[in-house]
């Protein structure tokens, strides 16, 4: 067990619909990563938060957004579902930001029908 | 740009083989992170190593073992005696400082089968 918490476990929902993915970070973890993997992208990093404030982005769509809240739980929105939304998303958390690793939550599998 | 590249997509080896998953990675950074993460069936993302850039030092732990080479940009993993429960994705990953430490670089994985 990682210490960081994710739900839901999974989530079936249609086209053009929004969801929420939640995640509890290690407890004195500062930082929160959030990542999606999918058959054709592999593991490719969405965006961090660190103490409540962005602090970089990666391949996040438009559609997509998140936030971390002062008890540093983090929540991932996306919106507008597309059938290629549907992928495994998983929250991350380190004690800080750089070279420390990071460990992950269980995942939340996504899927868009 | 930074990149991890693992060449073996699947590897498929008898219980008691030793195998290694190869890790070739690319940074312009002097100072820089890599890892290995490994993923079971049931999908978690489950954290092996983490070795920096400054100590090319081996390490061993149990039946895994990692081999860190600055010279040629990689840092390959070897499982000792193989056993089924070692069946998993195993992911290799780089940080470095050119991005901002602030996101994991993942190779495409290596999915390993282990037969009895």
């Amino acid at each position: 067990d990682s210490g960081v918490t994710q739900t839901p476990k999974h989530l079936i929902t249609a086209t053009g619909q929004r969801v929420t993915l939640r995640c509890s970070p290690r407890s004195g973890d500062l930082s929160v990563y959030w990542y999606q993997q999918s058959l054709d992208q592999g593991l490719q990093f969405l965006i961090q938060y660190y103490n409540g404030e962005e602090r970089a982005k990666g391949n996040i769509l438009e559609r997509f957004s998140a936030q971390q809240f002062p008890d540093l739980h983090s929540e991932l929105n996306l919106s507008s579902l597309e059938l290629g939304d549907s992928a495994l998303y998983f929250c991350a958390s380190s004690v800080r930001t750089g070279g420390t690793e990071a460990f992950f939550g269980q995942g939340t599998r996504l899927t868009v029908v | 740009a930074q990149k991890v590249t693992q060449a073996q997509t699947e590897i498929s080896v008898v219980e008691k083989e030793d195998v290694t998953l190869d890790c070739v990675y690319e940074t312009r950074d002097t100072t820089y992170y890599l890892f290995w993460y490994k993923q079971p069936p049931s999908g978690e993302l489950v954290f092996l190593i983490r070795r920096n850039s400054f100590d090319e030092q081996n390490e061993i732990s149990g039946r895994y073992s990692w081999n860190f080479q600055k010279s040629t940009s990689s840092f390959n993993f070897t499982i000792t005696a193989s056993q089924v429960v070692d069946s998993a994705v195993y992911f290799c990953a780089l940080r470095g400082i050119s991005g901002g430490y602030n996101k994991l670089i993942f190779g495409a994985g290596t999915r390993l089968a282990v037969h009895p």
